[in-house]
């Protein structure tokens, strides 16, 4: 089974319309990130969590909300799909400890959302 | 099919000889450094880290290399498999903050 598990995988959906898109992970992170992947570009942050009270912005927020259910839950929701928000989208987890600062980000296998 | 990385630079090498994957980091407080290999349909995966106060680090048939100087990245891989394909991206990360710079990333094509 994966560690970072997004759900759905692909979503075509309107101008207008509300989605959400969910991620669980088994990984036992606390910190939790949304990124946007589009070709030729390299990820960009929308949304960050350090644990279930902490949410932050990334780089790209406009348009995007988010929701930190529980350690292990972090969902991304888009209230009102523009074309432009077509793209991949990925979660990602990482480990934190005070003695070693940066670690590695794990990820999901993306949802693909298109938006008509 | 998968739309991310049309217009990728292009590695092409033969299956069995090594690969070299470079990466050019753009902020020279940058302390932590990230290879992925990303697989069509799928998310980035780990392959290997290097700290700053490291030259080069060695995995299993992979090897990076950090050269702080001219902020430059290697990603090595040895023997490279069919299964190598893929697309091979750095990422960059500071101490103390949140933010991990990612590239664009290259495209690895093992020719049979």
């Amino acid at each position: 089974d994966a560690d970072v598990t997004q759900t759905p995988r692909n979503r075509i959906t309107k101008t207008g319309k509300r989605i959400m898109l969910e991620c669980s992970q088994t990984k036992g992170h606390d910190r939790m990130y949304w990124y946007r992947q589009d070709p030729g570009l390299g990820l960009q942050l929308i949304y960050y969590s350090f644990d279930v009270k902490d949410i932050n912005k990334g780089e790209i927020s406009d348009g995007y909300s988010v929701s930190r259910q529980a350690q292990a839950k972090f969902s991304l929701s888009l209230e009102s799909a523009i074309p432009n928000q077509t793209a991949l989208y990925f979660c990602a987890t990482s480990d934190f400890s005070f003695f070693i600062w940066n670690q590695p980000q794990h990820f999901g296998d993306g949802t693909r959302l298109s938006i008509l | 099919g998968e739309s991310v990385g049309l217009h990728l630079p292009t590695l092409s090498v033969q299956e069995g000889d090594n690969s070299i994957i470079n990466c050019a980091y753009s902020n020279s407080a940058s302390d932590y450094f990230i290879w992925y290999k990303q697989e069509s349909g799928k998310g980035p995966q780990f392959i290997i880290d290097i700290r700053s106060n490291m030259d080069k680090r060695q995995g299993q048939r992979v090897t990076v290399l950090l050269n702080k100087t001219v902020k430059h990245l290697s990603l090595q891989i040895a023997a490279t498999q069919p299964g190598d394909s893929a697309v091979y991206f750095c990422a960059e990360n500071k101490s103390g903050t949140y933010k991990y710079i990612f590239g664009t990333g290259t495209r690895l094509k093992v020719l049979a």
